[in-house]
């Protein structure tokens, strides 16, 4: 069974603050994804990061994929209230099944303006 | 409106009682998924399908069932509802090509008592 470990589970900060959420794991992925999902929600897409070390930006966020595939981190930096959420990653490829996601349990991040 | 759509949104129902959630799509995606969602336990998968004839069992289908009525169609029975099985379902698509990303319904909240 391939896991996604996500650290903090939860993250309250102010306005303004900087943070960063990991996702570790022991299995190599071919690709991992991030999703913020909202209360009430589906998760949505944010990236998908593919090659190791990568580094994506999306606004404040910063993505980046370990050089080995197994982990990822997302940086968020001068967090405001509309980033509130539950952070999810997901890796895909892991143990050949390159169909199939396995999705960490989250990042409840509050942002208090 | 929505490119993937569950329903209900909502759904309060009694041990014993089959129930059956409805997911479809507009996106064209061959791939669809049900996952549920549980506080601290993160999305599990419980069906997966490629194609109309292409059904497979997730990492907990136990108590579970699907029928891929078409392409745009997918949906979930619980045979005989238990408490245990009160969770946030969610549909997702994805397509064949082009990577794992996944898309998904605004989701089902089932209460069993």
């Amino acid at each position: 069974t391939q896991l996604l470990e996500q650290s903090p589970q939860f993250l309250s900060i102010q306005e303004g603050e900087n943070l960063t959420v990991y996702c570790n794991s022991s299995s190599v992925f071919s690709s991992l994804q991030w999703y913020r999902q909202e209360p009430g929600e589906g998760p949505v897409l944010l990236v998908t990061v593919v090659t190791g070390g990568e580094v994506k930006k999306l606004k404040r966020l910063t993505f980046q994929f370990g050089d080995a595939r197994k982990d990822s981190s997302l940086h968020i930096t001068a967090a405001q209230p509309g980033d509130t959420g539950l952070y999810l990653c997901a890796g895909a490829g892991g143990g050949g099944s390159n169909y199939k996601l396995t999705f960490g349990k989250g990042t409840l991040l509050t942002v208090n303006p | 409106d929505a490119d993937v759509t569950q329903t209900p949104r909502n759904r309060i129902t009694k041990t014993g009682k089959r129930i059956m959630l409805e997911c479809s799509q507009t996106k064209g995606h061959d791939r669809m998924y049900w996952y549920r969602q549980d506080p601290g336990l993160g999305l599990r998968l419980i069906y997966y399908s490629f194609d109309v004839k292409d059904i497979n069992k997730g990492e907990i289908s136990d108590g579970y069932s699907v029928s891929r009525q078409a392409q745009a169609k997918f949906s979930l029975s619980l045979e005989s509802a238990i408490p245990n099985q009160t969770a946030l379902y969610f549909c997702a698509t994805s397509a064949r090509t082009g990577g794992t990303e996944a898309f998904f319904g605004q989701g089902t909240r089932l209460t069993v008592v």
